[in-house]
């Protein structure tokens, strides 16, 4: 069964440093990897999305991910966070099919992200 | 602007009742919608998935007399919460993706208490 893991539940970061969130997922296929983020009473907002091709994947608000086969890991990372960076992020992963066939993501439990102003 | 409208945000109700929320997709015919649930410091769990004209799909654990979907039309999927009780409370999130997509559009969750 599919599964991704995010380790950190709970990070807590001054303005301008600098942020790395672990995600790692457990799949024997091709799948597509994606970091999404909560702000307060918001919905849920795709950051950036990893298909093929470059592993380093870059999304909105300067935040970045690196797609690792051999760890199976998908790392969300900003070199400096905002205080309006303060959210809960989630990994997910979306097992690839052929189009047609309906697909659910998995996501992981979530980082809660505090930056202290 | 939204691309998935989820109604109401939130919802008050007394155990033994029933609660009915909604997810309309705005932009585009949704033939799958899924319905999530997420409870409080932990991920989104997919409890089922909605086929228009069909019926859902319920994963595993998911009572599906408990929580009814109906996806009557390929613009509106509802999820109707059957006597409420207080361990019901819980954030539901929809979601929903083009045919041949490569992103999910989420509703703006539904935060139900029930007293």
């Amino acid at each position: 069964a599919q599964s991704v893991s995010q380790h950190n539940h709970h990070v807590i970061l001054s303005e301008a440093a600098s942020l790395e969130l672990g995600c790692n997922y457990s799949y024997g296929g091709t799948v597509n990897l994606f970091w999404y983020v909560q702000y307060p009473g918001q919905h849920l907002q795709l950051l950036l999305k990893y298909f093929s091709g470059d592993p380093l994947v870059k999304g909105i608000k300067g935040f970045e991910a690196e797609f690792i086969k051999s760890k199976f890991s998908f790392n969300l990372r900003k070199p400096s966070v905002q205080w309006s960076d303060t959210a809960e992020y989630f990994c997910a992963a979306l097992p690839w099919r052929s189009s047609g066939s309906a697909r659910q993501l998995t996501f992981g439990s979530g980082t809660q992200l505090t930056v202290l102003p | 602007g939204a691309v998935v409208s989820q109604h109401p945000s939130w919802v008050i109700c007394k155990s033994g009742t029933s609660v009915k929320i909604e997810c309309r997709s705005l932009d585009f015919q949704a033939t799958t919608m899924f319905w999530y649930r997420q409870f409080p410091k932990q991920s989104l769990m997919l409890m089922a998935t909605s086929n228009e004209g069909s019926k859902a799909t319920y994963e595993q654990g998911v009572e599906k007399d408990k929580f009814l979907i109906n996806h009557a039309s390929l613009t509106l999927s509802t999820l109707t919460v059957t006597s409420a009780h207080p361990e019901d409370s819980s954030f539901y999130i929809c979601s929903t993706e083009r045919t041949g997509g490569t992103e999910a559009f989420f509703g703006q969750g539904t935060r139900l208490t029930v007293v």
